[in-house]
């Protein structure tokens, strides 16, 4: 049982390049969540899925895409990097309805991200 | 939509003092409210959380004190010791919406 597991751990990209973060979670829960992390800023809410193929934006959405195909898998997309979005990157999950428990939202450990 | 303020943004004490944070929601229908904590490079983890329906929740030197009326919520640390340096975060999910909303951070040092 791995938990909330993220892909890449690093990465530096170009002003205007694209990429795909990965979070995989294996514990069956509906909830996934993207959120970035800046000094003073906390925890910002980028996108979330209440379950496959959901989406809904957070506080702040603009210049990511995110897709949920799979149950387990949550991508978050950056069409044209800007600096403006280097930070570190949470993914988290939550809610297992199977069990109807609500339980706390998981963290996968993060990735740095640094557009130059 | 929901909004949750976080005081203060630093917080030292002495080894064994208390240490206590304190948040404000905006949405009345905020019904669980998550502590987590984040040590320098790691991923944020639960300590504590509280529903709506409860007014105190304890566990060992950790406590969280709702006040629905006056929409916040605190985290007291008694007896605080130097691992207990860390970020702290606050958040709020409003039911229905299963957003959850995340305070602004409070770094927390313990002075030896």
């Amino acid at each position: 049982n791995a938990g909330v597991t993220q892909t890449p751990k690093f990465r530096v990209l170009k002003t205007g390049q694209s990429m795909t973060l990965l979070c995989a979670q294996d514990m069956n829960h509906e909830y996934m969540y993207w959120y970035r992390q800046d000094p003073g800023m906390g925890l910002r809410l980028i996108h979330y899925s209440v379950g496959e193929g959901t989406t809904a934006k957070g506080e702040v959405p603009d210049g990511y895409n995110v897709s949920r195909l799979k149950k387990q898998n949550f991508l978050l997309g950056l069409e044209s990097a800007a600096p403006s979005q280097t930070s570190v990157y949470f993914c988290a999950s939550s809610v297992d309805r199977a069990r109807r428990v609500d339980t706390e939202a998981f963290f996968g450990q993060g990735t740095r991200l640094t557009v130059v | 939509g929901e909004n949750v303020e976080q005081h203060p943004s630093t917080l030292s004490v002495q080894e064994g003092d208390s240490a206590v944070i304190k948040c404000t929601y905006s949405d009345s229908a905020s019904n669980y409210f998550p502590w987590y904590k984040q040590e320098l490079g790691k991923r944020p983890q639960l300590i504590i959380d509280i529903r709506s329906n409860v007014g105190e929740k304890k566990d060992q030197r950790i406590a969280v004190t709702l006040n629905k009326t006056a929409k916040h919520f605190s985290l007291h640390i008694t007896e605080t010791q130097p691992e207990d340096s860390a970020v702290y975060f606050c958040a709020a999910r409003i039911q229905g919406a299963q957003k959850l909303v995340f305070g602004q951070g409070t770094r927390l040092t313990i002075n030896p």
